[in-house]
């Protein structure tokens, strides 16, 4: 069974960047079945995509993100990142890491989610 | 695509019947999936191509619809079915539904 875990900085200053890493356990990052990626829900409980990477690479990300967000991987240590870009109070949120299959782009599998808030 | 839940919040007893409603703003074919979060936990797949069961959903849980509209009915309430419930179209990129709270009454 796919496990994946977020960590990263529960805090970020306005202006910086945002950086998280999920580990995945029970599963290779090489598989060619999945993609990985990161999803996140605001205090108000919007739930909303962010991106997501193949192992070849590829990158699909949320346009309203877009110009911020690089998601990237890390095979070695079977992980994948997520750095955001010039963070606002709008950033603040929960963020999760999650998997799915080639198939379709939706989550089965799931990160138990980790807080950032952003505040000087 | 813009995907809107109706209604917000669901009051209902344990044992009776829920029916969430999810409607996108274009077609969607079957590209739908539903899921559940309750609080401090990450959302779980319930259905997907709007009426697949995922591995391990009680049968109690079932969708229906496609183009636009689409259910999601609970059947014979259980407490731990009480939580807060979204939509997904995959077809046109991702985009998520306001979501719907099942609460007790």
């Amino acid at each position: 069974q796919l496990q994946l875990q977020e960590s990263g900085p529960g805090l970020v200053r306005p202006s910086e960047t945002l950086s998280l890493t999920c580990t995945i356990s029970g599963g290779s990052i090489s598989s060619n079945n999945n993609f990985w990626a990161w999803v996140r829900q605001s205090p108000g409980k919007e739930v909303e995509w962010i991106g997501h990477i193949y192992y070849s690479g590829s990158t699909f990300y949320n346009s309203a993100l877009k110009s911020r967000v690089t998601i990237s991987l890390d095979t070695p240590k079977n992980q994948f990142s997520l750095k955001l870009s010039s963070v606002t109070a709008a950033d603040t949120a929960v963020y999760f890491c999650a998997a799915g299959y080639s198939s379709g782009w939706l989550f089965h599998y799931w990160g138990q989610g980790t807080v950032v808030s952003v505040s000087s | 695509t813009v995907m809107t839940q109706s209604p917000a919040t669901l009051s209902l007893s344990p044992g009776e019947s829920a029916t969430l409603s999810c409607r996108a703003s274009q077609s969607i074919n079957n590209k739908l999936a539903w899921y559940q979060q309750k609080p401090g936990r990450a959302p779980r797949l319930l259905i997907y191509d709007a009426s697949t069961r995922a591995t391990g959903i009680p049968a109690r849980f079932s969708g229906s619809g496609s183009g636009t509209e689409f259910t999601l009915t609970i059947s014979s309430l259980q407490p731990e079915d009480f939580a807060l419930y979204y939509c997904q179209q995959y077809i046109n990129w991702l985009s998520f539904g306001g979501g719907t709270t099942v609460e007790m009454k």
